[in-house]
Parts: structure tokens; C-alpha cells; sequence
């Protein structure tokens, strides 16, 4: 079976250009998460998804960021402009659906952002 | 906001020796969970506890959640160069409910010298 895979897995942008990176969860997971780990740190939450709805983007800086999982399978993340202190490692996970039990999180490999 | 600090940042030790990781908050979690990074890959999940307690080992690694499901630690016996990578700890809401948004640590970057 496949894991989450994204896409591109390093990119490298000039300072207020434009940048999308895309996701494609594991099939029949209806959870999809977005992570920003900036270098030596832990992972924090972006956005997360049940289905096509996002159900919590409070810590997505809505001026720049923005996300959308059409259908409830692939996502895409999109910053707009880019700003040096975006550059960072962005992680998709995804999760089976509210009521299977256990928590658990699959990570893509991530997508490597540098902003110059 | 929950807030969980993990200690010590980085450890780098010889082959052979035995290490522990800590992970501490002032928040009750419901569920503790660990990773594993490795460089240029996505976390990977380790185990979950979630009965404060609660021990649980994996070959040479041994879990423990806090009485309060406050804290929890990762042993490691007779680290191995395998063992080198980024250990996250991260609390999360209900497991019974599944899909609640995860709080990680800033992780304990760990080296195992041959």
C-alpha cells in the first residue's frame, strides 16, 4: 500500500513568489493534516481536514496560507506571497476515520521549502 | 495552549550505553504518542499510550506514561547506531474519537556513536 505522498519534496523560491505544494493522503483515510516543522523543532499544525471540510485552521496565517482538499482526498497548500520565515519543512499526515480507535498518523516525507 | 517540553535536546552517547528521554507538560493529555524522524523523512509512529501508568516496550525501547498523563519517558537499553534520529513526543485529545489534532515537542535529537 502507498504511503501519503507529496509533492515537490524541495523547493527553492525567491521572497514574495508564489508556492503550492500538493498531498495525496492513504486511500480511505478521511483525516488530513498539514504540519510546518521549522528546522530542530517539532512538528506544529497548520490546518486539518475531515473530509473536505476543514475543521480547524486556527493556527493557519490566513493573510499568506491557504488550503484546500476538493473532494476529501488531495490537498493542496498554498503560500502566497513567500516570506523568508516560511522557509521550512512541510508535512502532510493523514488519519483513518472518527471511531476506528486508535489515533494514528501517517507522515508523507515532507516538502522542503527554502526562501531566499 | 498545551505545551510539552522534551529534554534533553540533543544526546549523543556510545553504542552499548543506556539513555532515557523525557517529555513533560503542565497539561493532561488523554493520549501520548512518540515518533521517530529520520533525516529528510516524516515522523514515524513509535507507540501510543494512553492509561496513565502505562508501560509499554518495543524490543529495547520502554514507554511509560505518567500517573497524571501529564509526563512520559522513552528508555532506550544498549543503544544501537540504529536508534539515531529525532524522538518526538506528542499529546493528543480522545484516542476513542481518533482524528484530534496532535501538540508535539520540540524533540530530543539523539546520537549513537559506534
Amino acid at each position: 500500500e502507498a504511503g501519503v505522498v507529496q509533492s515537490p519534496r524541495y523547493k527553492i523560491i525567491e521572497k514574495k513568489q508564489p508556492v503550492a505544494f500538493w498531498c495525496n493522503p492513504i486511500s480511505g483515510h478521511n483525516t488530513l493534516y498539514w504540519y510546518r516543522q521549522n528546522l530542530g523543532q517539532g512538528p506544529e499544525l497548520l490546518i486539518r481536514y475531515e473530509n473536505e471540510e476543514a475543521v480547524d485552521d486556527s493556527q493557519l496565517p490566513k493573510d499568506r496560507f491557504s488550503a484546500e482538499r476538493l473532494k476529501g482526498v488531495d490537498s493542496t497548500l498554498k503560500i502566497q506571497p513567500a516570506e523568508l520565515g516560511d522557509s521550512a519543512v512541510y508535512l502532510c499526515a493523514s488519519s483513518p476515520r472518527v471511531g476506528t480507535g486508535a489515533n494514528v498518523l501517517t507522515f508523507g516525507a515532507g516538502s522542503r521549502l527554502t526562501v531566499l | 495552549t498545551q505545551l510539552l517540553e522534551q529534554s534533553p535536546q540533543f544526546l549523543s552517547i556510545q553504542e552499548g550505553e543506556n539513555l532515557t528521554v523525557y517529555c513533560n507538560s503542565s497539561s493532561v493529555f488523554s493520549s501520548l504518542q512518540w515518533y521517530r524522524q529520520e533525516p529528510g523523512e516524516g515522523p514515524v509512529l513509535l507507540v501510543t499510550v494512553v492509561t496513565g501508568g502505562e508501560v509499554k516496550k518495543l524490543k529495547r525501547l520502554t514507554f511509560q506514561f505518567g500517573d497524571a498523563r501529564k509526563d512520559s519517558s522513552l528508555h532506550i537499553t544498549a543503544a544501537q547506531p540504529g536508534d539515531t534520529g529525532l524522538y518526538l513526543c506528542a499529546g493528543g485529545g480522545d484516542i476513542i474519537q481518533g482524528a484530534q489534532k496532535l501538540v508535539f515537542g520540540q524533540g530530543t535529537r539523539l546520537t549513537i556513536n559506534p
